[in-house]
């Protein structure tokens, strides 16, 4: 149990494109959802923190308007990367929460690599 | 500022020894505990979770947590070499908000 998923697990695009990225939880329903990034060797970042139906709480120094965020439904989660650079390349992960009371709990989904050329 | 602090490592430990990982955390509210283990260019996987003070064993692992001193520690037993990976502490502090620790890398050398 505690499923999160991602898609895609990996994409390539060009500078100034747009890339979505899903994270779904398949087997529970995650009122919360967060979104991090990871650079290579270095530790996780929280970038927002998303509940569904409302609009999603962005950490500071996170530009809401490029990295935006919408959760649907109690299993879907979805980050848009808007006009995507190469400073933005890097390892996107996305994790969910059970949400049981003072113990929340998150599970990660498998990540999705970007690279931006 | 909520912090929890880990000692980066790396942590090397021939195989079979047993790995002793710790991590410390500012805000004395805090009332949930999670090891993550994140191998490298992968995403971080829950193997324990700890609330009350004391041991928790699971398998070779055992976390344990003393709340009075504010560490969390993670025992791994018998390591292998399939347990280098980076080791992520987490501390749940309330109102949807997790800190995690930047990592300790772990090598088991076999």
């Amino acid at each position: 149990g505690a499923v999160v998923s991602q898609h895609p697990s990996w994409v390539i695009c060009k500078s100034g494109t747009s890339v979505k990225i899903e994270c779904r939880s398949l087997d529970f329903q995650a009122t919360t959802m967060f979104w991090y990034r990871q650079f290579p060797k270095q530790s996780l970042m929280l970038m927002a923190t998303s509940n569904e139906g409302s609009k999603a709480t962005y950490e500071q120094g996170v530009e809401k308007d490029k990295f935006l965020i919408n959760h649907a439904s109690l299993t879907l989660s979805t980050l848009t990367v808007t006009s995507a650079h190469p400073e933005d390349s890097s390892f996107y992960i996305c994790s969910a929460d059970l949400g049981q009371g003072s113990t929340d709990t998150q599970y990660f989904g498998p990540g999705t690599r970007l690279t931006v050329l | 500022q909520k912090e929890v602090e880990q000692n980066s490592g790396p942590l090397s430990v021939p195989e079979g020894a047993i790995a002793s990982l710790n991590c410390t955390y500012s805000d004395r509210v805090s009332q949930s505990f999670f090891w993550y283990r994140q191998y490298s260019g992968k995403s971080p996987e829950l193997i324990m979770s700890i609330y009350s003070n004391g041991d928790k064993e699971d398998g070779r692992f055992t976390a344990q947590l003393n709340k009075a001193s504010q560490y969390v520690s993670l025992l791994i037993r018998d390591s292998q070499p399939s347990d280098s990976a980076t080791y992520l502490c987490a501390v749940y502090t309330g109102g949807f908000k997790t800190i995690f620790g930047a990592g300790t890398r772990l090598f088991v050398k076999a």
